[in-house]
């Protein structure tokens, strides 16, 4: 069974512009979580989307936005983007929603904002 | 308690030392206790979730224990092997679902 997968695995960006970072979560999950994480801290979560809703957000900007599509593909948009944007972001999918689940985690998508 | 927080942050043992770290966490609306082991370059791997009161998971040489009226998790390593060099995170689940993670412990085990 093939593992989370997120594209693209690094991305190089200037302030102001924005991007967007996919997951594509194991056949079956239908939920998938996205966090950040940066030097020294933990990781930080970010939202939760689970049959294309979301269930649950962090607390980060409205920068941040995300979507789910019906195959549970997961995207995440960062608009107008800052230095400190820079970051690994995590995806992690699991058959559920909710705390109870085990969350399988992608590589991560590096983005570092120049 | 209002966020997880791991201790120590890190950890250097000798090889066949055995070893344990704490995470805290909010005790009041507690719903699951999540640790995983993340690797330099992979993705974190899931160790263990625990929901009640008193309990304690095994997998191989690693083992934790719950306690959630006080708020705490212990993971033990016996016998530490230089695979067992990681970062170790803890993550809770409060009402609502939301997921809150550790720093992590960063353990070197050295041969």
């Amino acid at each position: 069974k093939a593992g989370v997968t997120q594209t693209p695995r690094y991305l190089i960006k200037t302030r102001g512009q924005q991007v967007t970072l996919s997951c594509s979560p194991i056949s079956g999950h239908r939920s998938v979580s996205w966090y950040q994480q940066t030097p020294g801290q933990g990781l930080q979560f970010l939202f939760e989307y689970f049959s294309e809703t979301q269930r649950n957000k962090g607390n980060f900007p409205g920068r941040f936005s995300g979507r789910q599509f019906s195959n549970s593909r997961s995207e995440m948009n960062v608009s107008t983007l800052e230095l400190g944007d820079s970051a690994l972001y995590l995806c992690a999918s699991s058959f559920l929603a909710g705390g109870v689940n085990e969350q399988f985690f992608g590589p991560g998508t590096r983005l570092t904002v120049l | 308690i209002l966020n997880v927080e791991q201790s120590p942050q890190s950890l250097h043992v000798q090889e066949g030392d055995s070893t344990n770290f704490t995470c805290s966490f909010p005790s009041s609306n507690f719903y699951a206790l999540h640790w995983y082991r993340w690797e330099t370059a992979k993705s974190p791997e899931a160790l263990f979730v625990m929901t009640l009161n008193g309990d304690e998971k095994k997998k191989g040489r690693i083992s934790a224990t719950l306690n959630t009226k006080e708020g705490y998790s212990y993971l033990y390593i016996k016998g530490s092997q230089p695979e067992d060099s990681a970062t170790y995170l803890c993550a809770s689940n409060t009402g609502g679902f939301k997921t809150i993670f550790g720093a992590g412990t960063r353990l070197f085990v050295k041969a």
